[in-house]
């Protein structure tokens, strides 16, 4: 089975700190992807990569930003936290072109 | 301006009867819709797709129907199950976009024994 995992379950964070959000993946999919979930919205796309060092903006890159510097490790970065990006966020990943994506469970963030 | 749409947000149905969830989309160059279903505490879950080749595509209790025409496309769960109650996403992608999905707000089922 193809595992998909978040360093943190839950996270409290304060106001201007660095937030930093690890996924991992171990299944040598080419293609991961953050998301954040929140009511009503559904899941919108922060950033994607297809390869290693390559990033690509998604719908809501502001305030964000991304690394990848091995294939199986994608980590989400919130430069300055702000009370807004209060959210689940969820990793996921796919192979080659195929939608597909596996999720991890997913991070609940709270920025007082 | 939302590209997927599930214009309910929720939908109770009785254990043994049909559950049909329902998700409209905008964009016509979307070729490939997909279904995820998610528990709490857990992330979603891939349950079922379809090509715009396609008006439906069949897998055990779930069956997904496209109307082209009407940028319409559904999820039926027959018979439903307890087990079946959690929130369901819809999703669309388009090719030329390559492997981007957008979701829709999902719509929480719940079964009833």
């Amino acid at each position: 089975d193809v595992k998909v995992t978040q360093s943190s379950r839950y996270l409290v964070k304060r106001t201007g700190e660095k937030v930093f959000l690890e996924c991992v993946q171990d299944m040598d999919h080419e293609n991961m992807f953050w998301y954040r979930q929140d009511p009503g919205l559904g899941l919108r796309l922060i950033y994607f990569s297809y390869d290693v060092k390559m990033k690509e903006k998604g719908d809501i890159p502001e305030g964000y930003s991304v690394s990848r510097e091995k294939k199986e490790r994608f980590s989400l970065i919130l430069e300055s936290a702000s009370t807004n990006q209060t959210s689940m966020y969820l990793c996921a990943s796919s192979p080659g072109q195929d939608e597909k994506l596996f999720f991890g469970s997913g991070t609940q963030l709270s920025v007082l | 301006d939302q590209q997927v749409k599930q214009n309910s947000p929720s939908l109770s149905v009785q254990e043994g009867r049909i559950s049909i969830l329902n998700c409209d989309y905008t964009n016509s160059m979307f070729d490939y819709f997909l279904w995820y279903k998610k528990y709490p505490a857990e992330g979603p879950t891939f349950l079922i797709s379809i090509s715009s080749i396609k008006d439906k595509n069949e897998d055990g209790r779930f069956t997904v129907f496209l109307n082209k025409s009407a940028k319409h496309l559904s999820l039926h769960i027959v018979p439903s199950q307890p087990g079946d109650s959690a929130v369901y996403f819809c999703a669309a992608s388009d090719s030329g976009s390559a492997r981007q999905l957008t979701f829709g707000s999902g719509t929480q089922l719940t079964v009833l024994p």
